[in-house]
């Protein structure tokens, strides 16, 4: 499974967008970009998922380069709730994902009025 | 749509008794996962169940067990708790297993061992 690396935490402002990076280098070519986010006492929740250039939904976008080494998170006009920790991770299919999925230490979103 | 559904929510042991937690499933889901959160290790992945089979496991002693029924909940046991086994329970149920589809969370249970 490949390794993530991403910040540990960031600030930001009501109503700004907030891009999270994450690098993951040896990402393997079925390989997904998945990204969750959790809050305090809560179980993580899916955001969005991806495996090439842009995906959006109704939460974020996620932009992933040609090369695939390293994905962004965005989350426009962020609120208070959004202060969350936000985990990328890179999903295998086929024989790959039996749903053990590797969560790092997460980034650390503070969203400050 | 209920979500992932956790029981008990909290719960407070001796080290050395022995507990048992229980997961229901998003419905028509079949793969169960458990996962142990703690501030200094962090989301580790326990073990998963699909279709009342382990399918993988994770690096926890032989204290940590689970089992899966029919109707594909799951259930975790710990015997002979340790004060380090203090931790928030995490189960994630999914449609499939070996595929991309995204983890469903529960809540939780936070166990306690004093």
């Amino acid at each position: 499974l490949a390794k993530t690396t991403q910040p540990i935490s960031m600030d930001s402002y009501e109503g700004q967008e907030v891009n999270i990076t994450c690098s993951h280098n040896n990402i393997a070519t079925n390989d997904y970009i998945t990204w969750y986010q959790q809050f305090p006492s809560q179980g993580p929740r899916f955001i969005i998922q991806g495996y090439k250039t842009k995906v959006t939904n109704e939460v974020a976008s996620l932009f992933i380069p040609a090369d695939r080494k390293s994905s962004t998170l965005s989350l426009p006009r962020v609120s208070l709730s959004d202060t969350a920790v936000y985990y990328c991770l890179v999903v295998t299919g086929s024989s790959g994902n039996t749903g053990k999925l590797i969560f790092g230490q997460g980034t650390t979103l503070q969203v400050k009025p | 749509k209920a979500g992932v559904t956790q029981t008990p929510r909290y719960l407070i042991k001796t080290r050395g008794q022995q507990v048992t937690l229980s997961c229901s499933p998003i419905s028509g889901h079949r793969s169960v996962s458990w996962y142990q959160q703690t501030p200094g290790q962090g989301l580790q992945f326990l073990f998963e169940y699909f279709s009342e089979t382990q399918r993988n496991k994770g690096n926890f002693p032989g204290r940590f067990s689970g089992r899966q029924f029919s109707n594909s909940r799951s259930e975790m046991n710990v015997s002979t708790l340790e004060l380090g086994d203090s931790a928030l329970y995490l189960c994630a149920s999914s449609w499939g297993t070996g595929d991309y589809s995204p983890l469903h969370f529960g809540n939780g249970t936070r166990l306690t061992v004093t």
